[in-house]
């Protein structure tokens, strides 16, 4: 089945530190993939996206590549901000399916 | 406006208790999911729901039963409630064109 592996947290840095959360995805065809974010105390928000093979998803200084050879879409951000601070969920979709499919997620917390 | 609105925030209720949780999304969109977040922010999904037809039942006890009187609301009604039920529900929709998931601000269930 679909399913999407994450690094394992709680992730700590310091402020203007270079971030990376690592996503693996074992799907079949050509899934959508997702990075989410949940700030403390609300719902998730769609953070970046990419549909196919080699696109690259940016939003807020973060980026994501679509990686099929290694089935990765692994987070970056070359400067985080205390305020980056919040659960990272890689997500994926295939194709005309019902099921968005979640990673276990990441806590980050960046410190002053 | 709100794009996707669950009621209440906060529900506090006793073992054995039945109660509902509320959902309504004013994006148009045909798909409609409800999730469970555990402690641990792990995200479960329970049940989806396209232009008020179930789809998707992910081994869910039938004490949790999803109604959709139209395809803009989604509610969830839980009987005879559990300590284990205790998690934050997120009901959420999503668009078919782009694939995007929009999140509620989640109902924080705790049961005593």
């Amino acid at each position: 089945g679909n399913s999407v592996t994450q690094m394992e947290g709680p992730v700590t840095l310091s402020e203007e530190a270079f971030l990376t959360i690592n996503c693996t995805y074992t799907a079949t065809g050509y899934p959508s993939l997702f990075w989410y974010v949940q700030y403390p105390g609300e719902g998730l928000q769609l953070l970046l996206k990419a549909t196919k093979a080699d696109d690259k998803g940016s939003n807020k200084g973060f980026e994501a590549t679509y990686r099929k050879e290694t089935t990765s879409f692994h987070l970056e951000k070359g400067s985080v901000q205390v305020s980056d601070s919040a659960v990272y969920f890689c997500a994926l979709s295939r194709q005309g399916a019902q099921k968005l499919v979640f990673g276990q997620g990441t806590r980050l917390t960046i410190n002053p | 406006d709100t794009a996707v609105s669950q009621t209440p925030k906060y529900l506090v209720t006793q073992m054995g208790n039945d109660k509902s949780i509320k959902c309504e999304q004013n994006l148009g969109h045909d798909t409609m999911y409800w999730y469970k977040q555990d402690s641990k922010k792990f995200l479960k999904i329970m049940f989806s729901y396209n232009n008020k037809e179930l789809i998707i039942n992910e081994t869910v006890p039938n004490r949790f039963s999803p109604k959709s009187p139209d395809k803009a609301h989604l509610n969830l009604h839980i009987n005879s409630l559990e300590l284990g039920d205790s998690a934050v529900y997120f009901c959420a929709s999503r668009s078919t064109g782009t694939g995007e998931a929009f999140f509620g601000q989640g109902t924080r269930l705790t049961v005593v």
